[in-house]
């Protein structure tokens, strides 16, 4: 089983529809990301959380909301979907400070495609 | 300009070769560097991390890493089919602040040619 578990992996929605995509994960790391990523723009980030109480915004986080609900899990929300959110969304881990160099490894998830139409 | 460039290919080697994948980046604090390969359709892995200046080599692949040309590189020796996948530069500011402040490439598609 994966270390970082998405769902849904695929989902096709309507443009103004609510859709949220969960994240689960065993590696015990307090620190979550949520990133999207396009053809010839790589891989941005949403949100990030370091522990269940903190939210921070990333670099393109308009049009989208997210909850740390514990520490193993993280969900990204679209509350009224757009065509040009369709995108592959990456949920995503890692160690916090202290732990060596190993605290910048990002671990990511399988990956969630959204088609937005 | 991107704080992270790298070429966007196709990069194209024959099985055996060596491939030479390059990236530059543009925040001269930087201090840890990373190549990721994404599968198609699959999430990125880490598959080599470097600090400092010089070169960190880890079985068939080698980082190089300059700051003051600000350039990062990563060789793949012996190149096989199975390596045929897009490659992702990272760069982080800091010495351990993890994804947020991580910034990614577009990635480089390396096509290995049976």
């Amino acid at each position: 089983d994966a270390d970082v578990t998405q769902t849904p992996r695929n989902r096709i929605t309507k443009t103004g529809k609510r859709i949220m995509l969960e994240c689960s994960q065993t590696k015990g790391h307090d620190r979550m990301y949520w990133y999207r990523q396009d053809p010839g723009l790589g891989l941005r980030l949403i949100y990030y959380s370091f522990d269940v109480k903190d939210i921070n915004k990333g670099e393109i986080s308009d049009g989208y909301s997210v909850s740390r609900q514990a520490q193993a899990k993280f969900s990204l929300s679209l509350e009224s979907a757009i065509p040009n959110q369709t995108a592959l969304y990456f949920c995503a881990t890692s160690d916090r400070p202290g732990t060596g160099r190993t605290g910048n490894t990002i671990y990511f998830g399988e990956g969630s495609w959204l088609t937005v139409v | 300009q991107k704080e992270v460039e790298q070429n966007s290919g196709p990069l194209s080697v024959p099985e055996g070769a060596i491939a030479s994948l390059n990236c530059t980046y543009s925040d001269r604090v930087s201090q840890s560097f990373f190549w990721y390969r994404q599968y198609s359709g699959k999430s990125p892995e880490l598959i080599m991390s470097i600090y400092s200046n010089g070169d960190k080599e880890d079985g068939r692949f080698t980082a190089q890493l300059n700051k003051a040309s600000q350039y990062v590189s990563l060789l793949i020796r012996d190149s096989q089919p199975s390596d045929s996948a897009t490659y992702l530069c990272a760069v982080n500011r800091g010495p351990n602040t993890g994804g947020f402040k991580t910034i990614f490439g577009a990635g480089t598609r390396l096509f290995v040619k049976a």
